[in-house]
């Protein structure tokens, strides 16, 4: 069954690093999103992508952030300075539709980033 | 701003009994909703979902309910199995606008022998 395949699995950093997450989508699917879910709260959306553009993003998803496409297979997050609350897990997700009320996003297994 | 809430953030039932996971929403302009099972560091696994046209979906064990009128949503899990224990999160979207996801707060579901 296909699925969502994120990288690296945990990653840890300094503050004011820059970091790259990666995922890779489930082929057929055009369009692309990332989520956040900080230790105990709950899981929240940080932007969505297709036809290679970003179609909305949260508050959360400040100047700092940045998506991207590099390859027919890729889609990555891009955090340039990393801050101590940007501490999460790090989520992926893809789906085959959009502004379609029957599509349904699936999510990859997540990116742990812990900022020192 | 809790557009999605689960008011229980835990509940614990019997192997073989029935599991009712509660969800209530505020945003009207929700029209699709979906559950979701999420184990200790893994990503959120899709379970069952509901158009707003639709009061009720199931697959398998599971079964969806939707009252647009109290904007409550409930999960039901029959017969409930240790294998079911994880969080589940009740999410919703606005086809008119996004497919973001807006996620609860989620529930753990303890299934015990």
């Amino acid at each position: 069954e296909p699925e969502v395949t994120q990288t690296p699995s945990h990653q840890v950093t300094q503050m004011g690093q820059e970091v790259i997450l990666r995922c890779v989508p489930i082929s057929n699917h055009l369009y692309f999103y990332w989520y956040r879910q900080i230790l105990g709260q709950k899981v929240e959306f940080l932007v969505s992508f297709y036809n290679n553009e970003i179609s909305e993003k949260s508050e959360i998803f400040d100047d700092q952030f940045s998506v991207e496409r590099p390859d027919g297979s890729n889609f990555t997050l891009k955090i340039r300075s990393t801050k101590l609350e940007d501490s999460a897990m790090y989520f992926c997700a893809s789906s085959s539709r959009y502004k379609d009320s029957t599509d349904t996003q699936y999510f990859g297994p997540g990116t742990r980033l812990t900022v020192l | 701003d809790q557009q999605v809430k689960q008011n229980s953030p835990s509940l614990s039932v019997q192997e073989g009994r029935i599991s009712i996971l509660n969800c209530d929403y505020t945003n009207s302009m929700f029209d699709y909703f979906l559950w979701y099972k999420k184990y200790p560091a893994e990503g959120p696994t899709f379970l069952i979902s509901i158009s707003s046209i639709k009061d009720k979906n199931e697959d398998g064990r599971f079964t969806v309910f939707l009252n647009k009128s109290a904007k409550h949503l409930s999960l039901h899990i029959v017969p409930s199995q240790p294998g079911d224990s994880a969080v589940y999160f009740c999410a919703a979207s606005d086809s008119g606008t996004a497919s973001k996801l807006t996620f609860g707060t989620g529930t753990r579901l303890q299934v015990t022998l």
